[in-house]
């Protein structure tokens, strides 16, 4: 059976800090999505990454993909209030758009 | 470009009583998935949907089963509901085939009393 964990479960960091969620799985995949979730509401995709090496940018995240050590990281830099949400990282399998979801990483930015 | 549209937004039941949610695609996808997220928790797979016909499934229970139209909107029904299914349920429509990502709808809240 497919596992996806995410480490840290609970993430509060002040404003304009850095920091790192990971994202750990225990199969052989090159496709990671990064999703945003905030409360009640739907899941915002993030960043598509499709292939070893693969490190994508947008505002104050970056995502990168190790294929090999079946690890991604969203890495956050100069945190802001606005990014308080929870944050979950996806395996898919084959192309099928079958993902298989991580627990899921609550950041709270602090002012 | 609607999106991805659920219906309800939110409905609550009684335990074993029958509920059926309801996914309007993204304009041109032709896919359907299906996925539990309980409080707290990530999403689970429940199963996926590509030419009327069920392609994919999850760990769940029979008493979940879907349909597919020609349209390619879908239906998920749960049956002898549990005070355990209670969750967001969330639509994701896709390509079957081409690398796209998943668009998600704002999901239908279920609470089982």
């Amino acid at each position: 059976e497919l596992k996806v964990e995410q480490n840290p479960l609970f993430l509060s960091m002040q404003e304009g800090k850095n920091y790192t969620i990971y994202c750990n799985y225990s199969t052989t995949s090159d496709r990671l999505y990064w999703y945003r979730q905030d409360p009640g509401k739907s899941l915002e995709s993030l960043f598509v990454l499709l292939s070893n090496g693969a490190v994508k940018q947008e505002g104050r995240l970056m995502a990168s993909l190790d294929t090999k050590a079946r690890l991604s990281t969203l890495h956050i830099t100069a945190a802001v209030h606005d990014l308080s949400a929870t944050y979950f990282c996806a395996v898919e399998l084959d192309t099928g758009n079958q993902f298989y979801f991580g627990t899921g990483t609550s950041l709270t930015v602090i002012p | 470009d609607a999106g991805v549209t659920q219906s309800p937004t939110h409905l609550i039941k009684t335990r074993g009583q029958q509920v059926t949610l309801r996914c309007s695609p993204k304009s041109g996808h032709d896919t359907v998935s299906w996925y539990q997220q309980a409080l707290g928790q990530g999403p689970q797979f429940i199963f996926q949907y590509y030419e009327e016909e069920e392609r994919q499934r999850g760990n769940f229970p029979d008493r979940f089963s879907g349909h597919q139209f020609p349209n390619y909107s879908s239906e998920l029904n749960v049956n002898a509901l549990l005070l355990g299914d209670s969750a967001l349920y969330l639509c994701a429509s896709s390509l079957v085939f081409i690398t796209t990502e998943a668009f998600f709808g704002q999901g239908s809240t279920l609470t089982v009393v």
